[in-house]
């Protein structure tokens, strides 16, 4: 069975610094792996993907993701935060031939001045 | 291509009222998920269709709550009658077989849903 932890339920962080967001996976098989972004009264948006091709993937808006086997690890990562990016964000999994999707519980991010 | 597009994408009803939530899915795509989001359970899923058939409903909450896919073009989520609790905003996804490892789900922008 595969499932995705998102280890923060909230991070904050100025505009103009790193963001980071922490997910952890579990999978008996090679996972694909997804970050979804939620803006506010909005839908669900695909950020970025992984799919057993290049580890380290970039996304929309500067965004980043690694995917660390060794640390079933798949952290979204930005250089310097944008008050746009203040968003709800889901880690994603999904295995081989599966239909359905695992959903982490999200990370709300928020971004002062 | 349109998306996935639901509708309305905003209904207030009153207490014992039916309501019934519209789902167009994207084009030959043989997949459609309802969720629903509160801030309590966040995003949960309720019923999954394949080729129009249902294949899991083990997440609808209760006898109140029905989903139907008449054809691969379009899907109801209804509630009858409905009550406060079910206050939340209901998405619809739909995706291709074969291909949710590598492209995931495309969402639609949601119905927010408001029993008074």
């Amino acid at each position: 069975a595969q499932s995705v932890t998102q280890l923060d339920s909230h991070v904050s962080v100025s505009e103009g610094t790193p963001v980071l967001l922490r997910c952890n996976y579990s999978s008996s098989y090679s996972p694909s792996l997804f970050w979804y972004v939620q803006h506010p009264n909005k839908g669900l948006q695909l950020l970025l993907k992984y799919t057993s091709a290049a580890t380290l993937v970039k996304g929309i808006n500067g965004f980043e993701a690694e995917f660390k086997k060794s640390e079933t690890s798949f952290h979204l990562t930005k250089p310097s935060a944008h008050m746009s990016d203040a968003a709800e964000y889901f880690c994603v999994g999904a295995t081989g031939t599966a239909s359905k999707l695992t959903f982490g519980t999200g990370t709300r991010l928020q971004v002062t001045l | 291509d349109a998306g996935v597009i639901q509708s309305p994408r905003h209904e207030v009803t009153e207490m014992g009222q039916e309501v019934t939530l519209r789902c167009k899915p994207i084009s030959g795509h043989d997949y459609l998920f309802w969720y629903r989001q509160t801030m309590m359970r966040g995003l949960e899923l309720l019923i999954y269709f394949n080729n129009n058939v249902p294949i899991d409903d083990s997440g609808m909450p209760e006898d109140r709550f029905s989903a139907k896919m008449p054809n691969a073009s379009f899907s109801t989520l209804k509630i009858q009658p409905s009550e406060p609790r079910d206050s939340a905003v209901y998405f619809c996804a739909s995706s291709r077989s074969g291909t949710v490892a590598n492209y995931g789900y495309t969402f639609g922008s949601g119905t927010r849903l408001t029993v008074v």
